[in-house]
């Protein structure tokens, strides 16, 4: 089974305070993690994905197999970044995502 | 660029009447993913469609029924709609094998 973790519901920085949002996941082989950012019920967006190593935004994850987890962060919060963020798991077995709880950031002036 | 298309984009339902959802994936796109999002609940995978064959079942329930036509846009069909169906229906698209998934805006529907 997969499973992802985001333990922080809601999360409230200052604008230009690094912020980190967490995720842990449980899966048995080897997946591959995403973050989707979501504004105002909008649709999803996707922020980042493990596999390309880059930066969006600012915003920057490392996948890291030995505590498995894919923590999000940035270091210069922005009041524009305030939105509902999504990680997601993809397993190698199948092609659906698995979402985690996601986390409400909000960035306030 | 173009993106996933959803209509309709809001739905008013009675219980146990019956809804029918409408995706367009993004051209070229062969696979589509419905994700149903509930109040302040996390997107829960539904099914998947490649090539009109349904790939892969999540939590869908048996009143729902869902398929992939030759365009590759997909409709899901609800039946006995129930007030619990009241969520955010995400249509998703991708090419077979790719990673990501980009998602269309959503159907909300409210079922009273």
């Amino acid at each position: 089974a997969q499973r992802v973790t985001q333990p922080e519901k809601l999360l409230s920085v200052f604008k230009g305070a690094p912020v980190e949002l967490k995720c842990n996941y449980s899966y048995s082989g080897s997946p591959e993690l995403f973050w989707y950012v979501q504004y105002s019920r909008q649709r999803l967006q996707l922020l980042l994905r493990h596999i390309s190593r880059e930066s969006i935004k600012g915003f920057t994850a490392d996948l890291n197999k030995g505590e498995t987890s894919f923590h999000l962060k940035k270091p210069f919060a922005q009041e524009e970044d305030s939105a509902m963020y999504y990680c997601a798991l993809r397993g190698t077995s199948g092609s659906r995502l698995t979402f985690g709880e996601g986390t409400q950031l909000t960035v306030n002036p | 660029a173009a993106g996933v298309i959803q209509s309709p984009r809001h739905l008013i339902k009675e219980k146990r009447e019956t809804a029918t959802l409408k995706c367009y994936p993004i051209p070229r796109h062969d696979t589509v993913y419905w994700y149903q999002q509930g109040p302040g609940q996390d997107p829960q995978f539904l099914i998947s469609f490649y090539e009109k064959m349904q790939s892969d079942k999540g939590s869908i329930p048996d009143r729902f029924s869902a398929q992939q036509f030759s365009d590759y846009h997909s409709e899901l069909n609800m039946s006995s709609l129930e007030l619990g169906d009241s969520a955010l229906y995400f249509c998703a698209s991708s090419l077979v094998g790719a990673d990501t998934q980009y998602f269309g805006p959503g159907t909300r529907l409210t079922v009273l």
